[in-house]
């Protein structure tokens, strides 16, 4: 099936801070998505975006499909963006007979103030 | 609009038991999910669903089982429950490859 790979697996970073996290994946896609769990466990949706890029306040993402990757990028970080960002994929890949969607492993990231 | 709900929010079994964790989605989705996640880890699919009667394993599915009688409904099954299962659940849905929504989520802890 087909594989997703995040960078870097934890990232620390001072109130203020920039950020880029990094989503590969090994085959084609029929959609990419991004998640932030929050440190109480909730899964909320970030990003939906196949390819292109979108934003949403200091939040934006690009997906560039034919090179098989996705960048979420986090300006003026806060504490609040503290937890785990997922990237999961939507594909086929491997011969199987319907999509489903995998996540990557995930970037844990912490925001001290 | 209540999106995908998780039913119970938590449990504990003793080993050997069974329980059955309801999803419900009131979105017409046709696909359904059932992932588990373990602490430190990402979100591993156990089966899925692409529609009413039609169900499909992921990459964990040994020990689980599945039914999707109604369009709204995802039934997960553990009919012998083991300490490996301790984990938290997750629940979501999509029209085909469209955006998922996910559930909050079951907390299981067999002992």
């Amino acid at each position: 099936g087909i594989q997703v790979e995040q960078s870097p697996p934890d990232l620390i970073l001072q109130e203020g801070a920039n950020s880029t996290l990094r989503c590969n994946f090994s085959d084609s896609v029929n959609n990419l998505q991004w998640f932030h769990q929050n440190p109480w466990g909730q899964l909320i949706n970030l990003f939906y975006i196949p390819s292109g890029t979108k934003q949403n306040g200091r939040l934006s993402a690009t997906t560039v499909a034919t090179e098989r990757y996705s960048l979420l990028y986090i300006s003026s970080s806060q504490t609040t963006d503290s937890g785990v960002y997922f990237c999961a994929v939507f594909s086929n890949a491997g011969g199987t007979s319907y999509g489903k969607l995998t996540f990557g492993q995930g970037t844990i990231l912490t925001v001290h103030p | 609009n209540a999106g995908v709900t998780q039913t119970p929010k938590f449990r504990v079994l003793k080993t050997g038991q069974s329980m059955t964790l309801l999803c419900a989605q009131d979105m017409n989705h046709e696909y359904m999910y059932w992932y588990r996640q373990d602490p430190g880890m990402g979100l591993r699919l156990i089966h899925y669903s692409v529609g009413e009667g039609t169900t499909a394993k992921g990459e964990v599915p040994d020990g689980y089982n599945v039914s999707r009688l109604k369009k709204q409904n995802f039934l997960l099954g553990l009919e012998s429950a083991a300490p490996s299962q301790t984990s938290v659940y997750f629940c979501a849905s999509s029209y085909d490859w469209g955006e998922a929504f996910f559930g909050q989520g079951t907390r299981l802890t067999v002992v």
